[in-house]
């Protein structure tokens, strides 16, 4: 079945970096466009950025635009998101999603705090 | 951006009753396409989202029929015909016409 597996959060301190990795399976991951979407403490959803199934157009919501990078290796069925210049308002669960959310990773939690 | 608005942002409902939630974009979700790039989610309590609807009306695969969704233009509506506990959680609307994707703020559903 379609799975979806987040890993590499943890908590970081203001200006750090961190890289998260999104690993696919049950689907031919090539296929589809990817998104990252995440949720502050308590909050709601947030649509951070999207790539395309070949990984040639990209987008980013504004407020991680310069600092959030997305790129995806369809050899290896896997997304990432490299996150730098973290701030405290990036704090939130990361999740991974096929498309706009046809299916959803079970999220990881990054924490930016000193 | 498209803001999505959603009404109420909480409900309680006795078992066995309806339920509705609005959903309000600020611009049209009609595609030349044809399509209506509306969805429907449910983040159950400690849970990813999962998907209900899609594009307005379709319920996804293993979704109850129990839920349904209509609308057009700016102007949807989640309906839940007979509310069951594991209905508990909170219900966002989505568009995915434009980016940025933007979500509604979310409706809590609580079992009275």
């Amino acid at each position: 079945q379609v799975q979806l597996v987040e890993s590499g959060g943890g908590l970081v301190k203001p200006g750090g970096s961190l890289r998260l990795s999104c690993a696919a399976s049950g689907f031919t991951f090539s296929d589809y466009y990817m998104s990252w979407i995440r949720q502050a403490p308590g909050k709601g959803l947030e649509w951070v950025s999207y790539i395309s199934s070949s990984g040639s157009t990209i987008y980013y919501a504004d407020s991680v635009k310069g600092r959030f990078t997305i790129s995806r290796d369809n050899a290896k069925n896997s997304l990432y998101l490299q996150m730098n210049s973290l701030r405290a308002e990036d704090t939130a669960v990361y999740y991974c999603a096929r498309e706009a959310g046809i299916c959803w990773g079970q999220g990881t939690l990054v924490t930016v705090s000193s | 951006d498209i803001v999505m608005t959603q009404t109420p942002l909480s409900l309680s409902v006795t078992p066995g009753q309806p339920a509705s939630i609005s959903c309000k974009s600020s611009q049209s979700l009609l595609h030349s396409d044809g399509k209506t790039y509306l969805y429907w989610y449910l983040q159950k309590p400690g849970q990813s989202p999962q998907l209900l609807i899609y594009e307005v009306s379709n319920r996804f695969s293993g979704v109850p029929d129990r839920f349904s969704g209509s609308g057009s233009g700016t102007d949807f509506t989640l309906k839940i015909s007979r509310v069951e506990a594991e209905d508990v959680g909170v219900y966002y609307c989505m568009q995915s016409i434009q980016l940025p994707i933007t979500f509604g703020q979310g409706t809590r559903l609580e079992i009275k």
